[in-house]
């Protein structure tokens, strides 16, 4: 089944504690992006890729980090959490690189800073 | 930069009802425009989108959008409400440019009543 798949779904921790959300994809996407969404403010984009090694900022890039390093995988790293950072996160891709491109979008990760 | 705006937060039909969602977007070229919808616990499903084929555009679950250049305007309708159809609902739009990054609105909380 063509996918967008996040782990974990769900997630506690404290302020400080670095976390990883991983990312993968089985549709051989060229494109990935991650976004977090807040109430009230829709979903925004924190940073995407469009090839492997080529990541770039998004609108909310700050405190996140991302890595590129195989094409199906897409890791968020936040190096040191803070309760800002409390949202929930999404991670989609695409096929090719222009905007008419549909964008498949995973389950979601839901993760809450202490 | 491109925004959009989708006024209010929340609509409630009943059910057989009609539904309209409002979405205005800017934008000084034709972008692509999208509908998304999340049910509650998933991930964002792409409902349909705008791509400059036709301004009529007809989607999943007998939604349809109408792109109106003169009114920047791409509302979402479904001639009859259905109780699924309960979920929250984005309006989203890309550029031309390399970034296939997608711009949302605040999103609509659609409710149903029996």
């Amino acid at each position: 089944e063509a996918q967008v798949t996040q782990n974990p779904r769900y997630l506690i921790t404290v302020t400080g504690k670095k976390l990883t959300v991983t990312c993968s994809q089985n549709m051989n996407h060229e494109y990935m992006s991650w976004y977090r969404q807040d109430p009230g403010l829709g979903l925004r984009q924190i940073y995407y890729s469009m090839n492997v090694e080529v990541t770039d900022k998004g609108d909310v890039p700050e405190g996140y980090k991302v890595s590129r390093k195989e094409k199906r995988n897409f890791p968020l790293i936040l190096e040191s959490p803070s309760p800002n950072q409390t949202s929930l996160y999404f991670c989609a891709s695409s096929p090719g690189l222009v905007g008419q491109e549909t964008q498949y979008f995973g389950p979601g990760t839901r993760l809450l800073v202490l | 930069a491109q925004s959009v705006t989708q006024l209010g937060s929340h609509v409630s039909v009943s059910e057989g009802a009609l539904v309209l969602l409002r979405c205005n977007y800017s934008s000084s070229v034709p972008p692509y425009l999208f509908w998304y919808v999340q049910y509650p616990n998933q991930g964002l499903q792409l409902l349909l989108k705008y791509t400059s084929a036709a301004t009529l555009v007809k989607g999943i679950n007998g939604f349809e959008a109408e792109f109106k250049k003169s009114e920047t305007s791409f509302h979402l309708t479904k001639p009859s409400a259905h109780m699924s159809d309960a979920a929250e609902y984005f309006c989203a739009v890309t550029d031309t440019g390399a970034n296939s990054k997608l711009t949302f609105g605040k999103g609509i909380t659609l409710s149903v009543r029996p």
